[in-house]
């Protein structure tokens, strides 16, 4: 039971590149969440799912898109990729009949240089 | 929309000592979640302590308890014998008990240094 896990884990990007961020969970969630940590901000929300094919906003959505096609992953891309986007993503997962505790990834380090 | 503030950026404690890490929020919602998140150097989110909001007994986890004010919107975190391995940073986090989404508004973290 690998629990969620995070591909890549680190990735250095030129301004203007694009990149998809997978993550894979095997504990059969329905909820699934992207954030970002940056130093001094706390983890802040991008996007979330609730379920196989949906999606939806969170706090710090702009030049992000995700994409729930299977309910085990959660794919968040960066079409144009820019300095303010250097950061450390975390994927996590959740479901109501577990209770209470988001599971997390181990984090993706990125750099766009 | 739902806030938490960790007022404090930095602490740090003796081994052995005990420590206390503050958390404030503000809701309008009478039912919710909070949690106690530490990151340490590995950056893996472990989960350190939960309270709801309908349960007046704080929240106990072998060396950490919560002192948990509900009026105050106050949710600090105690650690008690400190070990070298708490050394990690500490995040405060708040969910709805409502909606259906369980997203989770964190705070900015302390980061807590124990020392020998």
């Amino acid at each position: 039971n690998a629990g969620v896990t995070q591909t890549p884990k680190f990735r250095v990007l030129k301004t203007g590149q694009s990149m998809t961020l997978l993550c894979a969970q095997d504990m059969n969630h329905e909820y699934m969440y992207w954030y970002r940590q940056d130093p001094g901000m706390g983890l802040r929300l991008i996007h979330y799912s609730v379920g196989e094919g949906t999606t939806a906003k969170g706090e710090v959505p702009d030049g992000y898109n995700v994409s729930r096609l299977k309910k085990q992953n959660f794919l968040l891309g960066l079409e144009s990729a820019a300095p303010s986007q250097t950061s450390v993503y975390f994927c996590a997962s959740t479901d109501p009949g577990q209770g209470y505790e988001q599971y997390f990834g181990p984090g993706t380090r990125l750099t766009v240089t | 929309a739902q806030t938490v503030t960790q007022s404090q950026p930095e602490m740090s404690v003796q081994e052995a000592e005990t420590v206390t890490l503050s958390c404030t929020y503000d809701t309008s919602e009478s039912d919710y979640y909070l949690f106690w998140y530490k990151q340490p150097p590995s950056r893996q989110m472990i989960l350190v302590i939960r309270q709801e909001a309908y349960k007046q007994q704080n929240a106990t986890e072998n060396r950490f308890s919560v002192n948990f004010q509900k009026a105050a919107k106050s949710f600090s975190l105690k650690i008690s014998d400190s070990q070298l391995g708490d050394a990690a940073m500490y995040f405060c986090a708040y969910r709805s008990a409502g909606g259906s989404n369980y997203k989770l508004t964190f705070g900015k973290g302390t980061l807590l240094t124990v020392n020998p």
